[in-house]
């Protein structure tokens, strides 16, 4: 069975830009969850999603970050515009609804110059 | 609010003895620990939880933790390491009340010498 799926796998944008993250979680996989981790740390919550709603987006930077999960299935983190201390890696992770587990896809790591 | 903490940046082991990395724990309620190991480049993966049940929890690729409610403590152990355990560990601790939010430690970076 497929991991969770997150693309690209790198990014280097110049700051001001805007960028997209996208993750595609394992089947049957309600909850979804982002996080980002800078450099030397350890990953902190970004949004969590159960199904397409977005219940606990307290740690999102509103201002300039966006999520969204269509259908409950994919999900797609967006930053616009971007800055220099929004280089980091952004995780995406689902929680098996047997036990509770998260999976953590492989990341994205965004390069800000 | 919950909170982990890893004491240690780095552990530097020679490859065949036992590797240590220390984690505390501060929770209100029942602790869910995990620890996670990320290879460069690569996402977390998961190593071993502790729910409930036996303090002495196994897990995958060999390693083992403790849990000690006495000492909110929750330390991953190896007996014998080897040099492709060098990686990056976290230890997390999950929020039931938080939609099973993980909230992670610092991150302890272990080196397995030849």
């Amino acid at each position: 069975e497929a991991g969770v799926v997150q693309s690209p796998r790198y990014k280097i944008i110049e700051k001001k830009q805007p960028v997209a993250f996208w993750c595609n979680p394992i089947s049957g996989h309600n909850t979804l969850y982002w996080y980002r981790q800078n450099l030397g740390q350890g990953p902190e919550l970004l949004i969590r999603y159960e199904n397409e709603e977005a219940v606990d987006d307290s740690q999102l930077p509103k201002d300039r970050f966006s999520a969204e999960r269509l259908k409950g299935v994919d999900s797609t983190l967006k930053i616009q515009p971007a800055e220099l201390g929004d280089s980091a890696v952004y995780l995406c992770a689902t929680t098996d609804p047997l036990d509770y587990e998260q999976y953590f896809g492989p990341g994205t790591r965004l390069t800000v110059t | 609010a919950q909170s982990v903490a890893q004491p240690e940046d780095q552990v530097n082991v020679a490859e065949g003895n036992p590797l240590t990395v220390k984690c505390t724990y501060s929770v209100s309620g029942n602790p869910y620990l995990f620890w996670y190991v990320q290879y460069p480049n690569r996402g977390l993966q998961f190593l071993l939880k502790y729910i409930t049940g036996d303090n002495l929890v196994k897990g995958s690729y060999g390693f083992e933790a403790e849990f000690n409610k006495s000492q909110t403590s929750f330390h991953l152990k190896k007996p014998s390491a080897l040099v492709s355990d060098s990686a990056l560990y976290f230890c997390a601790v999950r929020d039931p009340a938080a939609g099973n939010k993980l909230t992670f430690g610092g991150g302890t970076r272990v080196l397995v010498k030849p």
